[in-house]
């Protein structure tokens, strides 16, 4: 158990709908990261936060992706007007301070149809 | 550009054999990370690299780390099925900020 709890694990959604994935890493992990990994790929750096501070954003996190972490706690990932091309498995991963590793979730699973 | 490159990407062995597969990255870094990923799951850490010339080993598998080279190896003794998983390489350029790039992982299929 990496202390990192993602949800919801799989989300299937029309194409066009609004889709919002939880975060919830243990309260030592003030550095949150979030990652997506399309099939047969390795995992792409989308957004970091350092609490409740998003210090980076890939050029991937286009307009229609907002990520946000309003207490320093959990953390929510939000794709507006899905796309296809967004199915994809979307990670997240926790870590404490600088120079100690981060831990990944278990991972949700979107699959837009 | 920060690049990450495996070889092989896939790789088909059978039990009993050894192998190594290859990690090189563009840009000077001192932490490498390898990480085993099961098909649909997570990744697992297997291995945090942090110094030249670091070597560490978990059971069958051993990785270590040439920053001069830019190389890093993870390498497979007398295989067994349960190692059969894709396996991911990532460096952290900026050093402990964890913002990982990923190599495009090496699919080991090892049979009996």
């Amino acid at each position: 158990d990496t202390g990192v709890s993602q949800d919801p694990r799989h989300k299937i959604t029309k194409r066009g709908q609004n889709v919002t994935f939880r975060c919830d890493p243990i309260s030592e992990h003030n550095r949150l990261y979030w990652y997506r990994q399309t099939l047969g790929q390795g995992p792409e750096f989308l957004t970091y936060f350092q609490n409740e501070a998003q210090l980076e954003k890939s050029r991937l996190l286009s307009d229609r992706f907002s990520a946000e972490r309003p207490k320093g706690s959990f953390s929510t990932l939000e794709i507006q007007r899905t796309e296809q091309g967004d199915s994809a498995m979307y990670l997240c991963a926790g870590g404490g301070s600088l120079n100690t590793e981060a831990f990944f979730g278990q991972g949700t699973r979107l699959t837009v149809v | 550009e920060l690049k990450v490159e495996q070889n092989p990407l896939f790789l088909s062995m059978q039990e009993g054999k050894n192998y190594t597969i290859y990690c090189n990255y563009s840009t000077t870094s001192d932490r490498l990370y390898w990480y085993r990923q099961d098909p649909g799951k997570s990744l697992e850490s297997l291995f945090v690299l942090l110094s030249n010339g670091a070597v560490k080993q978990e059971g069958r598998l051993m990785a270590s780390l040439d920053t001069k080279a830019r190389l890093s190896t993870l390498h497979i003794t007398a295989a067994v099925h349960d190692l059969s998983a894709t396996y991911f390489c990532a460096v952290d350029f900026i050093q402990g900020a964890q913002k990982l790039v990923f190599g495009q992982g090496t699919r080991l299929t090892i049979n009996p």
